[in-house]
């Protein structure tokens, strides 16, 4: 079963700092990952999907690595503004049509 | 384009009511569908899944069902609500080579 953990779970930095979010994962089996961005009370909302092939995806100020063999997935974003403030999370899925999520990380940007 | 449509916003329901939460997909056919939770402070749960109609898996033992009549439709079903189904319930669509979108999500509360 596909364990998904994500590191830190909270994280407030100054406006204009860029951000790194950290994601891991037990099956290196993986098909894809995706990073979802998810407002207080709202739906998910689907940044970057990275398929097992790729190394990476980028879209605008955003880019998402990922590295099956260590099992892990970074989030960047350039330059932070106030609507960056969210929460975030990675989902891996396996060939069994499940997407396991993380936890969640929970940014704040201070302006 | 693909849409995905998840009805009602918001429930409040008494305990021991039933329960039926619907959604439906546009643009896209035979597509997986999903029902996941996501109870406060709490990452998301699988509830139900589908690959095709009238093919449900189940995840987790509960006081839920769920049922594909039609090939873009999925609807979540309870007979007696529990306290404990109180939630944010959301409904996702995938196809191969594509990720995950997930409808805009269903707040129960069950008092």
């Amino acid at each position: 079963k596909q364990e998904v953990t994500q590191i830190p779970a909270a994280l407030s930095v100054p406006e204009g700092e860029n951000l790194v979010l950290n994601c891991s994962f037990t099956d290196s089996a993986i098909y894809n990952l995706q990073w979802f961005r998810q407002d207080p009370g709202k739906g998910l909302t689907s940044l970057l999907l990275i398929q097992s092939s790729q190394r990476e995806q980028t879209s605008g100020r955003l880019n998402a690595s990922l590295d099956k063999s260590s099992g892990r997935s970074t989030l960047y974003i350039a330059a932070s503004q106030p609507g960056d403030s969210a929460t975030y999370l990675c989902a891996g899925r396996s060939n069994d049509y499940k997407l396991s999520f993380g936890a969640g990380t929970t940014v704040t940007v201070r302006a | 384009s693909q849409t995905i449509h998840q009805w009602p916003a918001t429930l409040v329901q008494p305990v021991g009511s039933p329960l039926s939460l619907e959604c439906t997909v546009e643009g896209t056919s035979n597509p997986n569908l999903y029902w996941y939770r996501q109870a406060a402070g709490r990452g998301l749960q699988l509830l139900f899944y589908s690959v095709g109609i009238g093919q449900i898996s189940s995840e987790v033992p509960q006081n839920l069902s769920a049922s594909r009549p039609q090939d873009r439709q999925f609807i979540l079903s309870s007979k007696k609500l529990l306290l404990s189904d109180s939630g944010f319930y959301l409904c996702a669509w995938a196809r191969t080579l594509y990720g995950y979108t997930f409808g805009s999500g269903t707040r129960l509360t069950v008092v």
